[in-house]
């Protein structure tokens, strides 16, 4: 069936590191996809997306490349900031729904 | 624009009472209205689905008489949880699809519920 897996946190980073979170899924035909961030007690803001294969998303900084041939939405940011700690998921829209993955809560330290 | 707003945003009640969310779309027309619990340090569950004039779709194994969920209007979607007991307790997220947002939900902050 249709599903997300996510690379696994918590990540814990220095600021101004670099960050990669993992996200591969398995859909028949090729989705769209999504990174939706979520900050300390609030809902989920649509950081990005790539509607499809080998389009690049990008805001505030990050980017990911919707990868067909791996099947991937790799995160990445190239110098991350305090104000970036959040959960970050990846989803995918299928039949009308999202189908999340289970989430990668990343914590920048200064 | 594309804002939804959810109210309130913390409720705390006494085990046996109803407590009444409400979800609504601020700026548009919400075509399809959804609402997700969020149990600490997890992802989303969705619970249902709504479309406006209908009933809801619930998930496999919600219970649909103890989430009560109408879909009044366009705007306006309400989450009521029956008899709240502390293991309904949980963060409590809806969100929105427009007709012109194709596929890409907008969600609100958030409601936490607190069952004493």
């Amino acid at each position: 069936g249709d599903s997300v897996t996510q690379m696994e946190g918590p990540v814990t980073l220095s600021e101004e590191a670099f960050l990669t979170i993992n996200c591969t899924y398995t859909a028949t035909g090729y989705p769209s996809l999504f990174w939706y961030v979520q900050y300390p007690g609030e809902g989920l803001q649509l950081l990005l997306k790539a509607t499809k294969a080998d389009d690049k998303g990008s805001n505030k900084g990050f980017e990911a490349t919707y990868r067909k041939e791996t099947t991937s939405f790799h995160l990445e940011k190239g110098s991350v900031q305090v104000s970036d700690s959040a959960v970050y998921f990846c989803a995918l829209p299928i039949g009308g729904k999202l189908i999340f993955g289970q989430g990668t809560e990343l914590s920048v330290k200064p | 624009g594309a804002v939804v707003s959810q109210h309130p945003s913390r409720v705390i009640c006494k085990s046996g009472t109803s407590v009444k969310i409400e979800c609504r779309s601020l700026d548009f027309q919400a075509t399809t209205m959804f609402w997700y619990r969020q149990f600490p340090k997890q992802s989303l569950m969705l619970m249902a689905t709504s479309n406006e004039g209908s009933k809801a779709t619930y998930e496999q194994g919600v219970e649909k008489d103890k989430f009560l969920i109408n879909h009044a209007s366009l705007t306006l979607s309400t989450l009521t949880v029956a008899s709240a007991h502390p293991e309904d307790s949980s963060f409590y997220i809806c969100s929105a699809l427009t007709r012109r947002s194709y596929n890409e939900q907008f969600f609100g902050p958030g409601t936490r519920l607190t069952v004493l």
